[in-house]
């Protein structure tokens, strides 16, 4: 079992709200990931980090921002959520280095703005 | 452009039956490709992990194949179980940077039926 938690899990909050996606891991991976995906659709890279004060965006264009200043804890924050940031957000790490290391995820936080 | 194919889109099987799932990819230069199962409103769990070296695996029921030469790879699912009825997506992950950045596909939406 993948020791990567996000939380919360489901997140129905209105207009203008602030909101922190939280995801954790436990593995020590050097590298965790933000994918956005919207439901039958495929993952998109939004925020990655290649480890402690090291962030960078990713290929969808997000207004979230995301910050690393623990290895274990890469959270993902919006200032001021809207309607069109509801989807399902992913978290995944994996470990620097090693051609055969798995990527593991975390179980998503499903957003709902309204 | 590294991309990744995924086909079908979707499938329908009855259960105890078999299938393949394909996966063709132009990620370069190629490091690994992995098959993950994403049960609806979860995250992605890994079922397979190859590497340029690498032309099968088996994991259970699941058995992929990878040919390096073509960029092609199949999940092929033996004994389908209703369990099974999920997305299989493939990723692919170059070697051309630090990030080793993952390359998903759309997925294929894998239904079994009793």
């Amino acid at each position: 079992e993948a020791d990567i938690y996000q939380t919360p899990r489901y997140l129905v909050i209105g207009t203008g709200k602030k909101i922190t996606l939280e995801c954790s891991q436990t593995m020590g991976h050097d590298k965790m990931y933000w994918y956005q995906q919207d439901p039958g659709m495929e993952l998109h890279l939004i925020h990655y980090s290649y480890g402690v004060n090291s962030t960078e965006k990713g290929d969808l264009s997000s207004e979230s921002t995301v910050s690393r200043i623990r290895t274990e804890h890469f959270p993902l924050t919006l200032e001021s959520a809207r309607p069109s940031h509801t989807s399902q957000y992913l978290c995944a790490s994996t470990r620097v280095g090693d051609t055969r290391t798995e990527a593991f995820f975390g179980q998503g936080t499903r957003l709902t703005v309204v | 452009k590294n991309q990744v194919e995924q086909s079908p889109q979707s499938l329908i099987i009855l259960e105890g039956k078999n299938c393949t799932l394909q996966c063709n990819y132009t990620v370069s230069p190629f490091s690994n490709l992995r098959w993950y199962k994403q049960d609806t409103g979860r995250g992605p769990v890994s079922l397979t992990i190859m590497t340029f070296s690498e032309n099968t695996k088996s994991n259970g029921r699941y058995t992929a194949t990878l040919d390096a030469d073509t960029k092609q790879s199949s999940l092929h699912i033996t004994a389908s179980q209703l369990s099974d009825s999920a997305s299989y997506i493939c990723v692919v992950s170059d070697r051309g940077s630090t990030l080793g950045r993952l390359y998903f596909g759309r997925g294929t939406q894998l239904t079994v039926w009793p």
